[in-house]
């Protein structure tokens, strides 16, 4: 157990709606990571949090932004959903070894 | 900024027969490199890594890896697999800048071990 809970586990959505979905860690590491996961693509890295407050984009940040107002909370808000935002997204914490631990994905369906 | 690429997308091998799953990458800087397996419904997990020293990593379920700085690669590889080894496996590698910020990932090979 990495000390990692996301919410929603599962949601539904329509297009054009908010949403935001919570990464809570229980181990206050400093690196926390937001990525989604589609058939063909991998993981592809959205946003990172090097500490509070701190935060920089990854590789396919557009349409979304994160914040990071307390050490075990990463919030990623899709401001305006779209289709292409259906996807499973997976946060992530590095315990300062270089390795991932990963949380249990909350799946996105955009209608 | 890093990439990694994973030629093949879907590697079929008969039971306890040998398997390489391939891996490059490219990164302007040095670099600390990962193997992730991803089950069937679940999450991921770490396989192996390498960070420094030795340049062959292993795992304790037979696998492993080895850092080929001058070719790029990082390939995984094991000599009989079982069919509990079906799963998406991930390499992933990371750039040793200031500390551990970002980690990129391969597109994934699924790997289909038949009886």
């Amino acid at each position: 157990d990495a000390g990692i809970t996301q919410s929603p586990r599962h949601k539904v959505t329509e297009t054009g709606t908010p949403v935001t979905l919570r990464c809570h860690q229980t181990e206050n590491h400093r690196y926390m990571y937001w990525y989604r996961q589609d058939p063909g693509h991998g993981l592809r890295l959205i946003h990172y949090s090097y500490g509070v407050k701190d935060t920089d984009k990854g590789e396919v940040s557009d349409g979304y932004s994160v914040s990071r107002s307390k050490t075990e909370d990463f919030l990623l808000t899709l401001e305006s959903a779209t289709s292409s935002q259906t996807s499973v997204y997976f946060c992530a914490i590095n315990r300062n070894t270089g390795e991932l631990f990963f949380g249990e994905g909350s799946r996105l369906t955009v209608l | 900024a890093q990439s990694v690429t994973q030629l093949d997308s879907q590697v079929p091998v008969f039971e306890e027969a040998p398997v390489e799953l391939r891996c490059n990458y490219s990164s302007s800087v040095s670099v600390y490199l990962f193997w992730y397996v991803q089950y069937p419904n679940q999450g991921l997990q770490l396989l192996l890594k390498y960070l420094s020293g030795s340049t062959l990593v292993k795992s304790i379920n037979g696998f492993e890896a080895e850092f080929n700085k001058s070719q790029t690669s990082f390939h995984l590889r094991k000599p009989s697999v079982h069919i509990s080894d079906t799963a998406e496996y991930f390499c992933a590698v990371g750039a040793m800048k200031t500390s551990y910020d970002k980690v990129i990932f391969g597109p994934g090979t699924s790997l289909s071990v038949i009886p």
